[in-house]
């Protein structure tokens, strides 16, 4: 089935450590982006791109880097990971920037605990 | 800036009742409005978009500007509506970061 996947679905780290989010999608979206899910401060976006070669910053990107190599991958990744970056990440594309239409599609999700 | 406020973290009603999630947001034009939807154990989805003026699954979503909301209705709850809604609003033709997305409500239904 055509989408978007990331892994891992889950992971435990210890505090310190180096992590990195994969996704990868195969509908050859120009847009993709990295957002956290939180109870109670809902969706907030990390990074985003709108083609390959490039990235900006969303509303939380404070130690998370992205790099966009090319149009399929779009890697999150936690240079030093703390507690409070304790979340579910999620991963999403739209076939133009700016959100296009408006309808983004999401991964399933990675879990990260950071300990 | 650009802000969508959902109100109520969770709502609780009973199978049958109606039901209506709020959304109000901040911007000076005219924004395109959304709604996405999160079942138990899958991903988010766009459930409808204020643009199509479509009923999804019995929802229905009127944009008023004069309020500023775009409040999510539907007159007899399922069960399987059990879910989280996210508001999303996208500033049209710019934004180059797509959606912003409301704090989300917790739907529970009541058998």
């Amino acid at each position: 089935i055509a989408g978007i996947t990331q892994a891992p679905t889950s992971q435990i780290l210890a505090a310190g450590r180096r992590m990195t989010l994969r996704c990868t999608q195969d509908m050859r979206h120009n847009a993709m982006y990295w957002y956290r899910q939180d109870l109670g401060l809902g969706l907030r976006l990390i990074h985003y791109s709108n083609t390959a070669g490039t990235t900006g910053k969303g509303e939380v990107p404070d130690g998370y880097s992205v790099s966009r190599a090319n149009t399929d991958d779009f890697p999150l990744t936690l240079a030093s990971a703390v507690p409070s970056q304790t979340s579910v990440y999620f991963c999403a594309s739209s076939p133009r920037e700016g959100g296009g239409t408006g309808e983004l599609f999401f991964g399933e999700g990675s879990r990260l605990t950071v300990l | 800036a650009q802000r969508v406020t959902q109100p109520e973290k969770l709502l609780s009603v009973f199978k049958g009742a109606p039901v209506e999630l709020k959304c109000n947001y901040s911007y000076s034009g005219s924004p395109e409005l959304f709604w996405y939807v999160q079942y138990s154990r899958q991903r988010l989805q766009l459930l409808l978009r204020h643009i199509s003026r479509e009923s999804i699954k019995g929802f229905t979503a009127d944009l008023n500007k004069g309020e500023t909301s775009f409040h999510l209705k539907k007159p007899f709850a399922q069960e399987e509506d059990s879910a989280m809604y996210y508001c999303a609003l996208k500033a049209p033709g710019g934004g180059a970061d797509g959606l912003t997305f409301g704090k989300g409500t917790h739907l529970i239904i009541q058998p």
